[in-house]
């Protein structure tokens, strides 16, 4: 597609169950982004992902979050034993190549992700 | 550690008044690269502008300006002649040259145009 999609738009869940996220990329971005963004909040950084490399995990908020990216394109976010605090918006974004911080980076339309 | 600071939460206008969006930054890197990006009601985020630590010129846009002084830690986005469409909520963002892929988000701006 011409932009960042991400499935589901939203999703309802109930404390405890697992969900996953997926995020497909512009085609070609070798950067690929994960960030939470919480009800009148900035954006949270989770994890990245570029190319083959090793992906940077320094903002996911515990081992609960996990992600991974198959075959440098699609990526899923999993949350497992979900909270009520995990409950936000969920943001994927990619770029053409994260050259030293300079790339501008696309975003999809989110994910609403409730906890009940 | 890399910090983004947007003081103003909330700011109202009366539709073709100018009104500008205060961002101000940490960072010890000497590279480093400034974005603004503007989420309106729909909810997507839509880049505005990229500005890295080298350039200091001020740059113009239609009626989007942007004021980068290092001096000051600051890089403010002035909209002029606002309209209702720039409604939105703003957000000023920080990448590090040595840390490629970690942003660092403002808490953003939700800038009101009213009729």
């Amino acid at each position: 597609g011409a932009g960042v999609s991400q499935s589901p738009s939203n999703k309802v869940t109930e404390k405890g169950k697992d969900v996953e996220l997926r995020c497909d990329p512009i085609s070609g971005h070798t950067a690929l982004y994960w960030y939470r963004q919480s009800l009148g909040q900035g954006l949270e950084f989770l994890i990245y992902f570029q190319g083959n490399s090793a992906p940077d995990k320094s903002g996911l908020p515990s081992d609960r979050f996990s992600a991974e990216r198959t075959g440098g394109s699609v990526s899923t976010l999993t949350i497992q034993r979900t909270q009520q605090e995990d409950s936000a918006v969920y943001l994927c974004a990619s770029s053409l190549v994260a050259g030293g911080g300079s790339d501008t980076q696309y975003f999809g339309p989110g994910t609403r992700l409730t906890v009940l | 550690a890399q910090k983004v600071t947007q003081a103003q939460t909330e700011i109202s206008v009366v539709e073709k008044e100018d009104v500008t969006l205060d961002c101000v930054y940490e960072t010890r890197d000497t590279t480093y690269y400034l974005f603004w990006y503007k989420q309106p009601p729909s909810g997507e985020l839509v880049f505005l502008i990229r500005r890295n630590s080298f350039d200091e010129q001020n740059e113009i846009s239609g009626r989007y300006s942007w004021n980068f002084q290092k001096s000051t830690s600051s890089f403010n986005f002035t909209i002029t002649a606002s309209q209702v469409v720039d409604s939105a909520v703003y957000f000023c963002a920080l990448s590090e040259g040595t840390n490629a892929g970690k942003s660092t988000f403002g808490d953003g701006t939700t800038l009101t145009v009213k009729p």
